[in-house]
């Protein structure tokens, strides 16, 4: 069965505290994207990344970076946490076909304090 | 500025009847579109999707109805249940090239609620 993992379900952090958010598929899919949604806002893309050690930026990389050192393996970090990146993230991976559909993680809900 | 539109953010149903969830998108290339459910504290899951070359897709009690030449498209879901309460979003990708290839456009999602 296809799955996404996301290493931690509930985190609780601190403001200017460094924050790792881990995601793991199985599916040997090319493509790897981090999302946050908020209440109002649907989901905003965070960062991509189409291939191994590459990343794109998506709609708000303001705050984050990524890294991708292996293909199944895609890591979100918060440098610096602030309050306004309480959030939920979501994990989702995809095939190299434009009709792929993509799956989605269970999702980590990060509050910061 | 958003390519894929959901302009309600929340529809509300009574169990049984038809629930229609619009999306307008604005970005001629999109070819592919999909509808994903989410539930609270669970990540989206797929529902049902739509090539450019039809205008109809169903699948049980979902059907969506694609209009090209509006940008518009809809889910139809009939009969309606309670279990369907969820947010539901629009998605859409295009033809691209290289590191575009696997992107999807979301729009902000539609809160359903179905009740008895």
């Amino acid at each position: 069965d296809v799955k996404v993992t996301q290493s931690s379900r509930y985190l609780v952090k601190r403001t200017g505290e460094k924050v790792f958010l881990e995601c793991v598929q199985d599916m040997d899919h090319e493509n790897m994207f981090w999302y946050r949604q908020d209440p109002g806002l649907g989901l905003r893309l965070i960062y991509f990344s189409y291939d191994v050690k590459m990343k794109e930026k998506g709609d708000i990389p303001e705050g984050y970076s990524v890294s991708r050192e292996k293909k199944e393996r895609f890591s979100l970090i918060l440098e610096s946490a602030s309050t306004n990146q309480t959030s939920m993230y979501l994990c989702a991976s995809k095939g190299q076909t434009f009709t792929g559909e993509l799956f989605f993680g269970e999702g980590s809900r990060l509050t910061v304090l | 500025d958003q390519q894929v539109k959901q302009n309600s953010p929340s529809l509300s149903v009574q169990e049984g009847r038809i629930s229609i969830l619009n999306c307008d998108y604005t970005n001629s290339m999109f070819d592919y579109f999909l509808w994903y459910k989410k539930y609270p504290a669970e990540g989206p899951t797929f529902l049902i999707s739509i090539s450019s070359i039809k205008d109809k897709n169903e699948d049980g009690r979902f059907t969506v109805f694609l209009n090209k030449s509006a940008k518009h498209l809809s889910l139809h879901i009939v009969p309606s249940q309670p279990g369907d309460s969820a947010v539901y979003f629009c998605a859409a990708s295009a033809k691209g090239r290289g590191s575009t290839l696997g992107r999807l456009y979301f729009g902000r999602g539609t809160q359903l609620t179905v009740w008895p």
